[in-house]
């Protein structure tokens, strides 16, 4: 199964774009990969997910090179609502590896 | 849109108790997950059915035991509760798990339970 790697945390500032990027060397052949946000309390919700080049809607972008060892989660514009943990692991996968914690300040 | 509901949002058992947490899929879906969150950590994966049959086992407890209904609906029971059992408890939704198949799970609020 593929193990996904991501930053434990990031700060950023309100307007700025925020770039997560996850490490997943050994992702399936046929797999896609998904990104999740998940607020204190809260379920994870589903972002976005793509198989290769580049994903975009109303919240954000994905972006998957060639090789598909890794991708990179896109914020455009963060505001103080973004603050949560993301979460990327294969569409297949059970397991959720350790998020990354993004901080948006004022 | 519909989405995962489950019941109850909250719960509170003592020690050695049992308790029984409801999932309710979202319409068509027929893959249900159950997963455990503690404080600071991060989803653990615990169980899944598809189409009424256990399909993946996950850190479950022996003291834990799940299943699907007819109507998809799931059932997490949990027997002889511990301190450490105290946590958040998702459920997440999906279609048709099946070879091949490209998923996504959707998540439900979750269920918190302390155990005191």
């Amino acid at each position: 199964l593929a193990k996904t790697t991501q930053p434990i945390s990031m700060d950023s500032y309100e307007g700025q774009e925020v770039n997560i990027t996850c490490s997943h060397n050994n992702i399936a052949t046929n797999d896609y990969i998904t990104w999740y946000q998940q607020f204190p309390s809260q379920g994870p919700r589903f972002i976005i997910q793509g198989y290769k080049t580049k994903v975009t809607n109303e919240v954000a972008s994905l972006f998957i090179p060639a090789d598909r060892k890794s991708s990179t989660l896109s914020l455009p514009r963060v505001s103080l609502s973004d603050t949560a943990v993301y979460y990327c692991l294969p569409r297949r996968a059970l397991t959720f590896g350790s998020g990354t914690r993004l901080q948006v300040q004022p | 849109a519909a989405g995962v509901i489950q019941s109850p949002r909250h719960l509170i058992k003592e020690k050695r108790e049992t308790a029984t947490l409801k999932c309710y899929p979202i319409p068509r879906h027929d893959t249900v997950y159950w997963y455990q969150q503690g404080p600071g950590q991060d989803p653990q994966f615990l169980i899944s059915f598809y189409e009424k049959m256990q399909s993946d086992k996950g850190s479950i407890p022996d003291r834990f035991s799940a299943q699907q209904f007819s109507d998809y609906h799931s059932e997490l029971n949990m027997s002889s509760l511990e301190l450490g059992d105290s946590a958040l408890y998702f459920c997440a939704s999906s279609v048709a798990r099946q070879a091949g198949s490209q998923e996504t799970q959707y998540f439900g609020p979750g269920t918190r339970l302390l155990v005191l």
